[in-house]
């Protein structure tokens, strides 16, 4: 079945790169999402990469994607305590897209 | 431009009643989506609209859900004998067209007591 898995927690200090990583199960997405959600609010599009891309950098955010392993990575350079946030991967086998459980990033100062 | 709307921003019911959620999309998406996120789990898919039709409804848990989008723009979500477990943070999201990038509106946060 569908089914896309985050780490739930990642703390890190301010300054430093965050690493948020993801695997998902359906080689027929095309576009793969990756999605910010800070308290009371709603989803806030970060960036998504082609399924024929292996990494796209959009200023402090790298994604990498291995197709082979299905694994889907998040990083950002310079964390700052604004980026603390859930963060969630998603797939898009279809129309509807497939969430994670989201990973909750602590930034401390 | 503007963004998703989504009214109320909260609404507190009664086991039993029924509730509507309005959403808003962004000017000239055909594509709307609705999406239920339950406390620490992430969104789930309840239904699809490419126009005024429901083109994938598989989503929704049970016929007490029900959503419209009669002129093909503003949609309701509709929730009859609401039970304490409809309790959630209902999402909507509209694209230019099926497949393309989904961007969400704020919410409706239904509490049910």
């Amino acid at each position: 079945g569908e089914d896309v898995e985050q780490s739930l927690f990642l703390s890190v200090r301010e300054g430093d790169s965050s690493v948020i990583n993801c695997t998902y199960t359906d080689s027929s997405s095309t576009y793969l999402y990756w999605y910010k959600q800070e308290p009371g609010a709603g989803l806030q599009l970060l960036t998504y990469i082609f399924s024929n891309m292996d990494m796209k950098q959009d200023q402090r955010l790298t994604v990498l994607l291995n197709k082979k392993d299905k694994h889907l990575s998040l990083r950002i350079a310079d964390t700052q305590t604004g980026d603390s946030a859930i963060y969630f991967c998603a797939e898009s086998p279809g129309t509807a897209l497939i969430f994670g459980k989201g990973t909750t990033l602590s930034v401390s100062s | 431009g503007a963004g998703v709307s989504q009214t109320p921003s909260n609404k507190v019911t009664e086991k039993g009643k029924y509730v509507e959620l309005r959403c808003d999309p962004i000017s000239g998406h055909t594509a709307l989506y609705w999406y239920r996120q339950s406390l620490g789990q992430g969104p789930e898919f309840l239904i699809y609209f490419q126009g005024t039709g429901a083109a994938d409804d598989s989503g929704l848990p049970n016929d007490r859900f029900f959503a419209v989008r009669p002129e093909g723009s503003v949609s309701t979500l509709k929730i009859q004998r609401t039970e304490r477990g409809d309790s959630a943070v209902y999402l909507c999201a509209s694209s230019t067209s099926s497949k393309d990038t989904q961007y969400f509106g704020p919410g409706t946060r239904l509490t049910v007591l």
